[in-house]
């Protein structure tokens, strides 16, 4: 099965700084690769999918992610937080050639100081 | 009105009691989701189907049941819930049509067993 590594479950930035969320998953195959926002007391939103194609993706809130398939890794990024940014962020990813089960990683929960 | 609805949001319950989440979609998807989210854990999937005579287990099912009433409903059951099912619930749905297709969830149901 796969695996999702989120690198820490907690990251603070100064409002204006760059954010950087990592992500890693275990699979050989290139997966179909997700990240969801979750804003308190509400349910995942979908930020940006990576499919095929172009490997930088960009999303909602200006995020983008760049999906690297030497590094196995499909991190997010936004040049410039925003307190509005403030929430827990999970990558997903569901399997090439069996795409019925989303894998998450633990998420990573964005402080950002004024 | 939201695309896919959770009732009720909170709830809670003693040991032993037996509970019912209900989630109903009118985003036409025939695959819906159960999933549990514990901090730190990420999205644990316990249940899902992809049409209503397809009910399949996922990595926690023990202790729960579901029933997919019709293409739009799908109910999660605790036959006698202990505590350590306290956690947040949410239903998701997704369309069959090609790979690459998200999750899109409801708001989740925040249940407590005492």
């Amino acid at each position: 099965a796969q695996s999702v590594t989120q690198l820490g479950s907690h990251v603070s930035v100064s409002e204006g700084a760059l954010v950087l969320l990592r992500c890693n998953y275990s699979s050989s195959v290139p997966p179909y690769l997700f990240w969801y926002v979750q804003y308190p007391n509400q349910g995942l939103q979908l930020l940006l999918k990576y499919t095929t194609g172009a490997t930088l993706v960009k999303g909602i809130n200006g995020f983008e992610a760049e999906f690297k398939k030497s590094e196995t890794s499909f991190h997010l990024t936004k040049p410039s937080a925003h307190m509005s940014d403030a929430a827990e962020y999970f990558c997903a990813v569901t399997e090439r050639y069996n795409f019925n089960k989303f894998y998450f990683g633990s998420g990573t929960k964005l402080n950002v100081k004024p | 009105d939201a695309d896919v609805t959770q009732t009720p949001r909170n709830r809670i319950t003693k040991t032993g009691k037996r509970i019912m989440l209900e989630c109903s979609q009118t985003k036409g998807h025939d695959r819906m989701y159960w999933y549990r989210q514990d901090p730190g854990l990420g999205l644990q999937l316990i249940y899902y189907s992809f049409d209503v005579k397809d009910i399949n287990k996922g990595e926690i099912s023990d202790g729960y049941s579901v029933s997919r009433q019709a293409q739009a409903k799908f109910s999660l059951s605790l036959e006698s819930a202990i505590p350590n099912q306290t956690a947040l619930y949410f239903c998701a749905t997704s369309s069959d049509r090609g790979p690459g297709g998200e999750l899109f969830f409801g708001e989740g149901s925040r249940l407590t067993v005492l």
